[in-house]
């Protein structure tokens, strides 16, 4: 069993729908990652949260941490959100500061 | 101008081939890493560097090999290329517990 775990691994939407993605992970960790990658392959971070709950213009994380779940929301979305979603975890104690990373979840957002 | 850059961005190769991949940044990090995608697969870490005399074997260095010539290039290299090392290819900086990456450089072996 994978140490993080994200749900769904594909996701298919239509334009203006909320949209939510789930990240479970199995060790205790220091901070929670969730990144972007669009279909030309870039990765950038979105959020890094430890707990409680970071907003970005249409986009929410969240972080339950006695539960070790973490959601990624998206509000009203739109074609230019398709693109792979992928949750990391920093393990707690790690002082390599190694990540931990999910397979990733797959977004289509129809018109 | 891009902060993390990696040359080249796509490479077909043939088995047996000898290949470098480069990777410089201007973000000042001391942290370097090099990661391999495949689909449907998380990242999975090849080498990382803490600076230029710190290299570390990450979980599947296995036929590969790094340099760090300097604080700003990390490069990877495929001593003998072989098709299931066809593969997106990533480096990325940290600063604390944050990661930047690379464009990415697609690699295929014949």
């Amino acid at each position: 069993k994978n140490e993080v775990e994200q749900s769904p691994q594909n996701l298919t939407a239509q334009e203006g729908e909320f949209i939510t993605i789930n990240c479970s992970y199995s060790v205790g960790i220091s901070a929670l990652h969730w990144l972007q990658q669009h279909p030309g392959g870039g990765i950038v971070s979105l959020f890094m949260l430890s707990s409680g709950k970071k907003k970005h213009g249409r986009l929410i994380a969240t972080i339950n941490i006695q539960e070790k779940h973490s959601s990624l929301h998206i509000t009203a979305s739109h074609p230019r959100d398709s693109a792979v979603y992928i949750c990391a975890v920093t393990p707690r104690g790690n002082s390599n500061y190694q990540l931990i990373w999910g397979a990733g979840t797959k977004l289509i957002i129809k018109p | 101008d891009a902060d993390v850059t990696q040359t080249p961005r796509n490479r077909i190769t043939k088995t047996g081939k000898r290949i470098m991949l480069e990777c410089s940044q201007t973000k000042g990090h001391d942290r370097m890493y090099w990661y391999r995608q495949d689909p449907g697969l998380g990242l999975r870490l090849i080498y990382y560097s803490f600076d230029v005399k710190d290299i570390n074997k990450g979980e599947i260095s296995d036929g590969y090999s790094v340099s760090r010539q300097a604080q700003a290039k990390f490069s990877l290299s495929l001593e003998s290329a072989i098709p299931n090392q066809t593969a997106l290819y990533f480096c990325a900086t940290a600063r604390y517990n944050e990661q930047f990456f690379g464009p990415g450089t697609r690699l295929t072996v014949l």
